[in-house]
């Protein structure tokens, strides 16, 4: 099972509510990840956890707060956004977080803010 | 600091015809390359990446790219494309010391 799994598919939110993202493998991976990707551009990286401590913070705003409650799972909260946080956001694993490793990517969950 | 660079950013080719897209980076240190494709409303998946050893490395769907360290590129070539092959096509870098960097992109879109 090469499978990462993300919830919901599209979301629609106002500007003063509060959401989250899901993320779910089941590979064993033990590194995640948070991408946004803006139509036409690549992924960038927004949240690395490696063993469900987070590794890595791209200087993100804090309305996305990330949370990995095991290692299976990955979540992203949502509260306060703008805009222009409008996004594609891709949850990808790999092995153990290393540079070399292979990411898969889970389908994306597409946000629009109003 | 790593960067990536895809010169290309649409190409269009008839179908069965062969395709280049090119990728070419920047580092300072060994680095690890890799191709990954984004078909519609989908995430990225690898196609295949190159860590040490053989420069001409082999992937999944008929892709291969060749690592030229002299010339700084990893260019991802198929001899001949399907309609199934019009994705985005993501180039992407990393090092020893530095997290994964993506190209910009290159838009492959195949005609029937």
């Amino acid at each position: 099972d090469t499978e990462v799994t993300q919830t919901p598919k599209h979301l629609v939110m106002g500007m003063t509510n509060k959401k989250s993202l899901k993320c779910e493998q089941h590979m064993g991976h033990r590194a995640m990840y948070w991408y946004k990707q803006k139509a036409k551009k690549p992924p960038e990286l927004m949240f690395v956890y490696s063993y469900e401590k987070l590794s890595i913070n791209e200087s993100v705003p804090s309305r996305f707060s990330p949370e990995c409650p095991n290692s299976s799972l990955l979540n992203l909260h949502l509260h306060a956004l703008q805009p222009e946080d409008s996004a594609l956001y891709l949850c990808a694993s790999s092995q153990q977080g290393g540079v070399q490793e292979t990411q898969y990517f889970g389908p994306g969950t597409r946000l629009l803010v109003l | 600091a790593q960067s990536v660079t895809q010169l290309d950013s649409q190409v269009p080719v008839f179908e069965e015809a062969p395709v280049e897209l090119r990728c070419n980076y920047s580092s300072s240190v060994s680095v690890y390359l890799f191709w990954y494709v984004q078909y519609p409303n989908q995430g990225l998946q690898l196609l295949l990446k190159y860590l040490s050893g053989s420069t001409l490395v082999k992937g999944i769907n008929g892709f291969e790219a060749e690592f030229n360290k002299s010339q700084t590129s990893f260019h991802l070539r198929k001899p001949s494309v399907h309609i199934s092959d019009t994705a985005e096509y993501f180039c992407a870098v990393s090092n020893s010391y530095d997290k994964v960097i993506f190209g910009p992109g290159t838009s492959l879109s195949v005609i029937p």
